[in-house]
């Protein structure tokens, strides 16, 4: 089975509201954790990630929350916009080689 | 740069047929790999390469084969196509030497193949 997973395959959100994915992993030894996002016909795109040893970062308009202790990730986005769809997917790592990636949610930001 | 540039874009097989997925990269990175994606799943490692002459197992390996002969080239062979390898195929690659940490992963803009 996989060691990540996102608890919502897909979530609608309204433009200009805030947007909140969420993902699980139950790998504890995972120490490197990256959010992408993926656009329809296009490969995965960087979008943050986070060590272990921090609980939150945050970039443009995006902040990752990480809590270890039940093994939950979530990537939250300010003031969404249309061109936020797409699909996004955590990923983790416990080494320098081998990325896990979850299934994936699929955002719609609604005019 | 151009990235990581993968071709065909579109591939259609017959069932025994071989084929090589091309995936190069302009960014003189040790680290390239690559995964398949599956509607409703997230990417899956093939096989990946820490660098010219060295290559190893990912979590779905059977049925491909790579080779890593330059840094700037990863070709991935699928060396007797089956329906079960129709999937989208993605290459991507980063630095191993990244000062602070793990770089992270440039992906190219993937090859759609379909094995009938």
């Amino acid at each position: 089975g996989e060691s990540v997973g996102l608890h919502l395959p897909t979530l609608s959100v309204q433009e200009g509201d805030n947007s909140i994915i969420n993902c699980a992993y139950s790998n504890s030894a995972s120490d490197y954790f990256i959010w992408y996002k993926q656009e329809s016909g296009k490969g995965p795109q960087f979008i943050i990630d986070i060590r272990s040893n921090m609980d939150k970062r945050q970039g443009q308009r995006v902040t990752v929350l990480l809590n270890k202790t039940v093994k939950h990730l979530s990537l939250q986005i300010a003031a969404t916009q249309p061109g936020d769809s797409a699909v996004y997917f955590c990923a983790e790592s416990n080494n320098d080689y081998k990325l896990s990636f979850g299934a994936g949610t699929t955002v719609t930001v609604r005019a | 740069n151009a990235g990581v540039t993968q071709t065909p874009k579109f591939q259609v097989l017959k069932t025994g047929q071989s084929m090589t997925l091309q995936c190069a990269q302009d960014m003189n990175h040790e680290y390239m790999s690559w995964y398949r994606q599956d509607p409703g799943m997230g990417l899956r490692l093939i096989h990946y390469s820490v660098g010219a002459g060295i290559t190893d197992q990912g979590e779905v390996p059977n049925g491909y084969n790579v080779s890593r002969s330059t840094t700037e080239d990863f070709p991935l062979r699928l060396l007797s196509a089956a329906p079960s390898q129709t999937s989208v195929y993605f290459c991507a690659s980063r630095s191993l030497y990244k000062a602070g940490g793990r770089e992270t992963q440039y992906f190219g803009p993937g090859t759609r193949l379909l094995v009938l």
